[in-house]
């Protein structure tokens, strides 16, 4: 069973439409991070959440962190060819050794222009 | 580019070898951490270092041991080494270990074992 559920697995959708990517656990984290990471490459950070609650936009891209700090999600406007990619969540569980990082099983994103 | 350099990039070799995984950490960050990224496990922590000092231990198996140098670079051995122990393994690093949660990750190295 896996700390850090993510979904979906695959996402396949056509250039110009939105998409919502989720992470979920039963277990509190103290932080969350997306990472996004392409073929034989390392992960790219792209936001870190620390607060319940809050929301982060970068871009298109816009990240929230549940209030109770168990789930993320992370949502996509007007996707493009460009964001295909593997996508990552991955926190370090509160309480434990910080860095100490637990990753989702990463949802594998594909654009068609 | 993240400041993270791994060498070497692509490593094959037999099983029953045993390799050396080099990791020099981007400019002023004390932690290093190593990572297994394989496609039935996903990204896995194994070990984490700070500042010379190891700090987290991971599903790291016995075969397997790091360390970091006075000069913050670290080292990943891998021993004995199995087919399954193909895999990308990654490091990754950070300011320090209280509010480190931020972590860059390097590029990779690429270990077959054939």
């Amino acid at each position: 069973t896996q700390l850090l559920e993510q979904s979906p697995q695959f996402l396949s959708i056509q250039e110009g439409e939105n998409l919502t990517v989720y992470c979920n656990s039963s277990s509190v984290f103290s932080s969350l991070q997306w990472y996004r990471q392409e073929p034989g490459e390392g992960p790219v950070l792209l936001v870190t959440v620390v607060t319940g609650g809050e929301v982060k936009k970068l871009k298109r891209l816009t990240f929230q962190f549940g209030d109770a700090r168990k789930d993320s999600s992370l949502h996509i406007t007007a996707a493009q060819p460009g964001d295909t990619g593997l996508y990552l969540c991955a926190g370090d569980l509160f309480g434990t050794s910080y860095g100490k990082l637990t990753f989702g099983q990463g949802t594998i994103l594909t654009v068609h222009p | 580019d993240s400041g993270v350099t791994q060498t070497p990039k692509h490593l094959i070799t037999a099983t029953g070898q045993r390799v050396t995984l080099r990791c020099s950490p981007r400019s002023g960050d004390l932690s290093v951490y190593w990572y297994q990224q394989s496609l039935d496990q996903g990204l896995q922590f194994l070990i984490q270092y700070y500042n010379g000092e190891e700090r987290a231990k991971g599903n790291i198996l016995e075969r397997f041991s790091a360390q970091q140098f006075p000069d913050l670079h670290s080292e990943l051995n891998l021993s004995s080494l199995e087919l399954g122990d193909s895999a990308l393994y990654f490091c990754a690093s950070s300011v320090g270990v209280l509010g480190s949660y931020e972590q860059y990750f390097g590029p990779g190295t690429r270990l077959t074992v054939t």
